[in-house]
């Protein structure tokens, strides 16, 4: 049972443009929500993240948006480059556990 | 170096073999994690630490042992590898209430 959902497997993008991805849960104990972006044989290094008390989190090109009544949230990040090029990781917890639960993960490609 | 390492980073094993995988921070988090990562499932935990000596099973724990007598070290034992445990490891270290940091990862594959 996958409580955390990236059904899009992967994105194109053009530089300059707004890149889009997408992530659903399940579980609506879930308070905090993560995404990860990784390169090819790199760890996953921590983007940006979203408290449940807020809709919204903005760090320079990235913003994350949460909509709790539809469990879901999005990484949006504008605009694009051919550095964000990665595997990018959504994630949550529940605020009492330990421990993240993460999504199967979306490429995203950004060509010139 | 200052962060989170692992060694080694690839490692070619037979089916029945008994491999470990080490794992060490330099920050003194508390909490330590393993990871495996397969196409499909994304990164699934497998035990996590949340002191020395203080273990937990994760999602999929099942053939892996972990042991903590040091707050730096955090090593996964896979007792009798089988060809279901090719996978790259990562293990994870947090510092705050839940961002982690990950190591750059063991590629292990068991023939």
């Amino acid at each position: 049972d996958q409580q955390v959902k990236q059904n899009s497997p992967s994105l194109s993008v053009q530089e300059g443009r707004i890149s889009i991805l997408n992530c659903d849960y399940t579980n609506s104990m879930f308070d905090y929500f993560l995404w990860y972006k990784k390169y090819p044989a790199e760890g996953p290094t921590f983007l940006i993240s979203i408290s449940s008390i807020k809709d919204k989190n903005e760090d320079g090109r990235f913003t994350v948006f949460l909509n709790k009544s539809a469990k879901h949230l999005s990484l949006h990040i504008v605009p694009s480059q051919p550095g964000d090029s990665a595997v990018y990781f959504c994630a949550a917890s529940a605020g009492n556990t330990d421990k993240l639960i993460f999504g199967t993960g979306t490429r995203l490609q950004v060509f010139p | 170096d200052a962060g989170i390492t692992q060694s080694p980073r690839y490692k070619i094993t037979e089916t029945g073999r008994q491999v470990t995988l080490m794992c060490h921070q330099t920050w003194s988090h508390s909490y330590m994690f393993w990871y495996r990562q397969d196409l499909g499932h994304g990164l699934r935990l497998i035990y996590y630490s949340a002191a020395a000596d203080i273990t937990d099973k994760g999602e999929v724990p099942d053939g892996y042992v972990v042991s903590r007598s040091k707050t730096e070290n955090f090593p996964l034992t896979l007792e009798s590898a089988t060809r279901s445990q090719t996978s790259v490891y990562f293990c994870a270290s947090r510092a705050g209430p839940e961002t982690q940091y990950f190591g750059p990862g063991t590629r292990l594959l068991v023939l």
